[in-house]
């Protein structure tokens, strides 16, 4: 069973708008949490992460909300740019040594 | 360049064959780890390492072997190669703290085996 899930597999959104990217997680003993931006035939990078003390962190277009009752995150862009078109992973993690990601969301900024 | 460096990026196995992903980064970071992605299922622990001469299981062990013997390298044995293990391989490495920066991840191993 997925401890970290984003049940939307694809999300589409034009250009200058907001994309939101959903995560859920199962184990309330995670208490940080990262996204990470991957391109095709690279690496995952890391994007923006929260610790389970906030419940907003901010950089630059990047936004990640955290809701600790409802067991929920949130990845914002705004705007969105056709550059920012990748899969993008939500990840928890419950200590120093291990990473749980999600199955991903591939974001297409529409021109 | 600073980073993680894997190699090969390409390979492809005939079942039963085994072979060495390898792993390097530059960075003195104490962390290191070994992820497999597959479609649907994002990535997925499969070994990691606090330190040199220290390593420990993940979520899919299975089938594959590690060590680390320096703070450099982290090299991904598989031992009898499987069709299953067909995946793209990401080594990622990081300080051990909860810093923000995340993982460094290399460009990845694409790995077919038949």
């Amino acid at each position: 069973d997925q401890q970290v899930k984003q049940n939307s597999p694809s999300l589409s959104v034009q250009e200058g708008r907001i994309s939101i990217l959903n995560c859920d997680y199962t184990n309330s003993m995670f208490d940080y949490f990262l996204w990470y931006k991957k391109y095709p035939a690279e690496g995952p990078t890391f994007l923006i992460s929260i610790s389970s003390i906030k419940d907003k962190n901010e950089d630059g277009r990047f936004t990640v909300f955290l809701n600790k009752s409802a067991k929920h995150l949130s990845l914002h862009i705004v705007p969105s740019q056709p550059g920012d078109s990748a899969v993008y992973f939500c990840a928890a993690s419950p200590d120093y040594d291990k990473v749980i990601f999600g199955p991903g969301t591939s974001l297409s900024v529409i021109p | 360049n600073a980073g993680v460096t894997q190699t090969p990026k390409f390979q492809v196995l005939k079942t039963g064959q085994s072979m060495t992903l390898q792993c390097a980064q530059d960075m003195n970071h104490e962390y290191m780890s070994w992820y497999r992605q597959d479609p649907g299922m994002g990535l997925r622990l499969i070994h990691y390492s606090v330190g040199a001469g220290i390593t420990d299981q993940g979520e899919v062990p299975n089938g594959y072997n590690v060590s680390r013997s320096t703070t450099e390298d982290f090299p991904l044995r598989l031992l009898s190669a499987a069709p299953s293990q067909t995946s793209v391989y990401f080594c990622a490495s990081s300080f051990r703290d909860r810093s923000l920066h995340g993982y460094t991840f290399g460009s990845g191993t694409r790995l077919t085996v038949v």
